[in-house]
Order: C-alpha cells, then structure tokens, then sequence
C-alpha cells in the first residue's frame, strides 16, 4: 500500500545533541511537509517543499533545518535540542495543493 | 492574522448525531478541511470543502459557508470508535494548512 513512513517513531535524544528524524512516501506526492504537534494542541507547520523549493514558515526557529535529497525522502534535523522541542513531529505529503497524507509521526523526547 | 475556532470538546451518546462547527478568519482562503486524530496517532483527512454547500462522506458530511466564514462537520449513526479529536483547518495560497485547536468528542455508550 502507497503510504508516508517516519522513522524512528519513538526518538530520544539529549538536551542540546543534534538529532535526525526521517520521513518516505511512497505515493509519488511532489510536496512534503513537516508538521510540530504538542500535546493538546494543533499541529504547526514548520515548513515544506513544493517540488525542489524549501518553504520555511516566519516563525520556525533557526534550530529546525529540512533536507529533501530526492521525492521519495525528507529529513528534520534539529542542531541543538531544547526541553521545549519535545513533541510529535509529523510529516505529510500532498499532490500540489491537495489533500494531505500525514505519516504516524515521530514522538520526541528530549531529556 | 489568521484564526479558527472550534469547540473545545463534544459528548454524544452512541447512534446520535453531532455537529462540530468551525468558524474562521483567514487571508487567502482556499477551502477548509477536516481531520480525525486519535489519541497518539496520525491526523487523518476526512472531507474538504472548497465552495458552498454540504459534501457527503459516508456517516461524515461537512459543509461550508465561505460568506460567513463558517463550516461543519456532521457525523451520524456515532459509533464508540468515532472518539477522537477533529481539527478544522483552513487551507490557503500556497496550500498551507492552518489548523484549529480540535474538538475531542466523547461517545458514551
């Protein structure tokens, strides 16, 4: 089945070590986004790629950076995690505007 | 700026009927969408509606009225697995989503 696979879905990393989550579709979808959900709350966009193009909201910190090697993958990377970081990470993707697919999601815990 | 509101939660009893409406404030406007999340998983799309009027999914149905800024959505038959929390978003230029608070609706038995 097409689907959105995020890796690993249960992330522990330290105050302040780089850590790495990763996202793959296999629906061929041309946008991919990164959402931040904390608990009870909405999910926030941090930022997305239409196609090639990075598209960062005004508002994500300096500490979160995305990569998109190729359609298929789509990486979060944050440089210096804060206790305040700690939350669930959801990728989605979309076929141009439409409908979004969003992937399980990577809970994060920073100790 | 950019806002939606939505109730903060509902409670319904099995087989019953309710409706979680959503109002918003928003530039560039493009249609409004609606997710299932259950506890510790991945929202889900529902329905999405882009021009006025009521679209039917199955027990789902969700409708929109961009003159008042205002949609909802409507679930029929309830079943104890329909708890969950469900998010209006807003969709605009550049096919962003912005997304409510959610509405977690309990359905007793």
């Amino acid at each position: 089945d097409a689907m959105v696979i995020q890796n690993p879905r249960y992330q522990v990393t330290q105050f302040g070590k780089p850590v790495t989550l990763s996202c793959s579709q296999t629906l061929n979808h041309n946008v991919m986004y990164w959402y931040q959900q904390k608990s009870s709350q909405a999910p926030k966009l941090l930022f997305h790629y239409y196609d090639k193009d990075f598209n960062n909201e005004a508002d994500t910190p300096d500490n979160f950076q995305s990569r998109r090697p190729n359609t298929s993958f789509c990486f979060l990377d944050i440089r210096s995690p804060g206790l305040g970081d700690a939350a669930m990470y959801l990728c989605a993707t979309s076929r141009d505007l439409g409908e979004q697919y969003f992937g399980p999601g990577t809970r994060l815990t920073v100790t | 700026g950019q806002s939606l509101e939505q109730p903060s939660e509902v409670t319904a009893v099995e087989g019953a009927i309710v409706q979680i409406n959503c109002t918003y404030q928003t530039s560039g406007f493009y249609g409004l969408s609606w997710y299932q999340q259950h506890d510790g998983g991945a929202p889900t799309f529902l329905s999405y509606n882009a021009l006025d009027g009521l679209e039917e999914t199955g027990r789902f149905s969700s409708f929109l009225s961009r003159s008042d800024s205002y949609g909802y959505l409507l679930l029929q038959e309830l079943q104890m697995k329909d708890s969950a929390s469900y998010f209006c978003a807003v969709q605009n230029q550049g096919g962003k989503l912005i997304f409510g608070q959610g509405t977690e609706l309990s359905v007793k038995p």
